[in-house]
């Protein structure tokens, strides 16, 4: 079983829609969660980053922590097409960090 | 631009060349992360230095991989006798040292082995 799962994709949304992204974990030690953005050819982005359960707001994107169901969300609000591209989460224990493989989003004009 | 830089950006070389690749860290950060990242895959960790000390190595680096970070700032990541295989982007990340979920990358080093 891979530390971190998340469904690749890809998903494809119109424009102005709610875009909910999710991944499980399995191990209890993660205590920072993170979510990146990488467009093709290049490196990955920190969109943004929470420490235990809980939910954090920055403009359009909300990250989502359940520690207790091991799942965490990333919800964009009114997507744009500059949102297009590819979202991997990531997991930390403090010293490692465990990445999902990422989700393609494409939002449609 | 103070973020981590890497280079070169694109590496063409043929099997059996050795290539180097180089990262420079944020300068505040003292944890350095060598990943490598195959479409469609996330990043998967090669090795992490705490300043100049190499704290950890994954099973993927053979021995034809070695990385170092001589003075605690700039580290260098080298593969002997490139393979097909070796064909990827290398990212560099860096951290701040103690508890944090910031790690910041690169732009990455893409190697293509003819």
């Amino acid at each position: 079983q891979k530390e971190v799962e998340q469904d690749p994709g890809p998903l494809s949304v119109p424009e102005g829609a709610i875009v909910s992204l999710n991944c499980t974990y399995s191990n209890s030690a993660f205590q920072y969660f993170m979510w990146y953005r990488q467009y093709s050819r290049k490196g990955p982005e920190l969109l943004m980053y929470t420490y235990s359960s809980g939910n954090k707001e920055d403009g359009r994107f909300t990250a989502q922590v359940d520690k207790s169901s091991k799942y965490i969300s990333l919800f964009i609000r009114d997507s744009q097409p500059s949102d297009s591209a590819t979202y991997l989460c990531a997991m930390s224990t403090g010293n490692q960090f465990y990445f999902g493989t990422g989700t393609s989003l494409t939002v449609i004009p | 631009d103070t973020g981590v830089s890497q280079d070169p950006r694109h590496k063409i070389t043929k099997r059996g060349q050795n290539v180097t690749f180089r990262c420079d860290p944020i300068s505040e950060h003292n944890r350095l992360y060598w990943y490598r990242q195959t479409l469609g895959q996330g990043p998967e960790f090669l090795t992490y230095f705490q300043n100049e000390a190499q704290l950890e190595k994954s099973r993927l680096l053979s021995d034809r991989f070695s990385a170092e970070r001589p003075k605690g700032s700039f580290s260098t990541l080298e593969i002997q006798r490139t393979e097909q295989g070796d064909s990827a982007m290398y990212l560099c990340a860096s951290t701040p040292t103690g508890n944090t979920g910031e790690l910041f990358f690169g732009e990455g080093s893409r190697l293509t082995v003819l």
